[in-house]
């Protein structure tokens, strides 16, 4: 089974600062994507940012970038030069492989979320 | 293109009453997922529909719990007979069949309260 853990309930972080977002995971499977989401109090899931297991490069995309450590099992979310509009909570998840034979079908597993407060 | 669309995005309903959500996924993704979060918590799996075929469901899906997709294009779920443990923000997710990212794109969300 698949697990992810992000140990920080809250962060803060003063405008135009860096920040980052812990994030641990567990599993078997060689073979996994992990994602990471913002959630903005209206409640809709955004994708901010993916990372295959099999990538060699951290992914990046603009203000986001995700520190990839596979031996650590760690997949922490890097926000450079926050903004008002980052305050959000923040969700890691894995996605289990497509097997061949269909036991497995690609569904997320979500950690707790980190609630981000980003101060002018 | 459109992103995913839910509906309703908000609902409250006495306890008993049968409730159904609908998810219009992102055209031509052939992928979906409908997950379940409470307060406080990240969303928990329900289950996955490949085309029109139901091929996953979580053990969270009691049989009070029903979920369609006809024509493989939007899904319906269905709550029969709700309890007060069904309030819960319900979503639902599609993806295209795509050989390396597979992201999922989630909808706004029906937020479900049950009296």
């Amino acid at each position: 089974a698949q697990k992810i853990t992000q140990t920080q309930p809250g962060m803060f972080v003063q405008e135009k600062e860096a920040v980052t977002l812990d994030c641990t995971y567990d599993t078997s499977d060689q073979s996994y994507g992990l994602f990471w989401y913002k959630q903005p109090s209206s409640g809709e899931m955004i994708f901010l940012i993916y990372q295959g297991s099999y990538d060699e490069q951290n992914a990046t995309e603009g203000r986001y970038s995700l520190n990839f450590q596979k031996a650590r099992k760690s997949a922490n979310l890097v926000i450079s030069a926050s903004q008002l509009g980052d305050s959000a909570m923040y969700f890691c998840a894995m996605r289990e492989p497509f097997a061949a034979g269909g036991t497995s079908y690609g569904k997320l597993t979500f950690g707790q979320g980190t609630i981000l407060t980003v101060h002018p | 293109d459109t992103g995913v669309s839910q509906d309703p995005r908000h609902k409250i309903t006495k306890r008993g009453q049968n409730v159904t959500f609908r998810c219009d996924p992102i055209s031509e993704h052939n992928r979906l997922y409908w997950y379940r979060q409470t307060l406080g918590q990240g969303p928990e799996f329900l289950t996955y529909f490949q085309n029109e075929a139901q091929l996953e469901k979580s053990r969270l899906l009691s049989d009070r719990f029903s979920a369609e997709r006809p024509k493989g294009s939007f899904s319906t779920l269905e709550i029969q007979r709700t309890e007060q443990g069904d309030s819960a923000m319900y979503l639902c997710a599609s993806s295209p069949r795509a050989f390396r990212q597979d992201t999922q794109y989630f909808g706004p969300g029906t937020r479900l309260t049950v009296l």
